[in-house]
């Protein structure tokens, strides 16, 4: 089975602060994906990566960064921790190449910026 | 644009009884619809797809989903509904990013089924 494991399931942080959200997949996928959901919302694309060292802008980069170092593992960065950025954040991973393929998600991390 | 819509924010159905979830997209060019499950504080499972061929897709744990082109549908459906299958329900379809493309999801249906 695919596993996506993300580093924490809840954090709490001070506005200001640089947050790291790690994610992992052992299933050796090239694509890896971070999404912010909330209510009424449902889940929005952060950023993306298709390979290692590559990534791409989803529809709400604003206020965070990432990184590929590795292929497994998908790094998303706060720089400066804000408010209106606590919400659950979401990792997946999906094999490539294909446009057929479903995304396998991690368990989330609910982020709360005091 | 690629987009979907999840008419109903709450779905409620008595237990043993059909169940549907509806989804609406629209798409440039051939569409790729997924449907997927959240249970309470958990990330979100995968349950069927829709690519091509047959326009009723069988999924996991029963569920299933009819594609309907001219009314540019693709409603998830069960049987009998169980009250484990209480759960926040999101249908998604495939973008045009990058190379292999995103998912694009709706807002949402709750599903609550009572005994």
């Amino acid at each position: 089975d695919v596993k996506v494991t993300q580093s924490s399931r809840y954090l709490v942080k001070r506005t200001g602060e640089k947050v790291f959200l790690e994610c992992v997949q052992d299933m050796d996928h090239e694509n890896m994906f971070w999404y912010r959901q909330d209510p009424g919302l449902g889940l929005r694309l952060i950023y993306f990566s298709y390979d290692v060292k590559m990534k791409e802008k989803g529809d709400i980069p604003e206020g965070y960064s990432v990184s590929r170092e590795k292929k497994e593992r998908f790094s998303l960065i706060l720089e400066s921790a804000s408010t209106n950025q606590t919400s659950m954040y979401l990792c997946a991973s999906m094999p490539g190449p294909g446009t057929y393929n479903e995304q396998f998600f991690g368990p989330g991390t609910r982020l709360t910026v005091l | 644009a690629q987009s979907v819509a999840q008419p109903e924010d709450q779905v409620n159905v008595a237990e043993g009884n059909p169940l549907t979830v509806k989804c609406t997209y629209s798409v440039s060019g051939n569409p790729y619809l997924f449907w997927y499950v959240q249970y309470p504080n958990r990330g979100l499972q995968f349950l069927l797809k829709y690519i091509t061929g047959d326009n009723l897709v069988k999924g996991s744990y029963g569920f299933e989903a009819e594609f309907n082109k001219s009314q540019t549908s693709f409603h998830l459906k069960k049987p009998s509904a169980l009250v484990s299958d209480s759960a926040l329900y999101f249908c998604a379809v495939r973008g045009r990013r990058g190379s292999q493309g995103n998912l694009i999801f709706g807002k949402g249906t709750k599903l609550s089924v009572k005994p």
